[in-house]
């Protein structure tokens, strides 16, 4: 069955540094997301791609982040100077069209700060 | 702004008892509406989605959702719990008004199943 892979499953950084959290959607799908839950509280959306660039983000996606798709396989974010409270699991979803079908999520990559 | 609200962060109940997880949205106009289940270290799997076919809606390891419109509710329920159950279940809604189809989730609830 097909899946969301995302790699690694848990990264620990030191504060400052740049870190990239991977992530290969279903093959065919063409909205892609990313999430984050902080550890206790609720999953919360960060950013939609569709079509090669950013349909939608949320306040928390502010200048640090940003999402690429460089070789039609893999879907990245990347967090340029991460802060402590960066710290918490990031999931990236996939589905094939809009509306209400199903999105498709990863296990997610636990990301520590130190 | 769209919301969703899940009441009680925990939830305990006995094998064999009767499940029910409670999710409000606040919206005038129904959103798309989804249960997700989070078994320890996975990631999220759906349960469940209402498609307006129906208000009753029937998800997979037995569960069932209805949609009352007249309360804003989507609650979840099994009928017999059953030990493989226990897990963080979450509400989440997509505004039909999105474009991106964004999911926008409850707070989440753990369910413990006691033998």
């Amino acid at each position: 069955e097909p899946e969301v892979t995302q790699t690694p499953s848990h990264q620990v950084t030191q504060m400052g540094q740049e870190v990239i959290l991977r992530c290969v959607p279903i093959s065919n799908h063409l909205y892609f997301y990313w999430y984050r839950q902080i550890l206790g509280q609720k999953v919360e959306f960060l950013v939609s791609f569709y079509n090669n660039e950013i349909s939608e983000k949320s306040e928390i996606f502010d200048d640090q982040f940003s999402v690429e798709r460089p070789d039609g396989s893999n879907f990245t974010l990347k967090i340029r100077s991460t802060k402590l409270e960066d710290s918490a699991m990031y999931f990236c979803a996939s589905r094939d069209r809009g509306g209400n079908t199903e999105a498709f999520f990863g296990q997610g990559t636990r990301l520590t700060v130190v | 702004a769209q919301s969703v609200t899940q009441l009680g962060s925990h939830v305990s109940v006995s094998e064999g008892a009767l499940v029910l997880l409670r999710c409000n949205y606040s919206s005038s106009v129904p959103p798309y509406l989804f249960w997700y289940v989070q078994y320890p270290n996975q990631g999220l799997q759906l349960l469940l989605k209402y498609t307006s076919a129906a208000t009753l809606v029937k998800g997979i390891n037995g569960f069932e959702a209805e949609f009352k419109k007249s309360e804003t509710s989507f609650h979840l329920t099994k009928p017999s719990a059953h030990m493989s159950d226990a897990a963080e279940y979450f509400c989440a809604v997509t505004p039909s008004s999105s474009n991106t189809g964004k999911l926008i989730f409850g707070q989440g609830t753990t369910l413990q199943v006691k033998p």
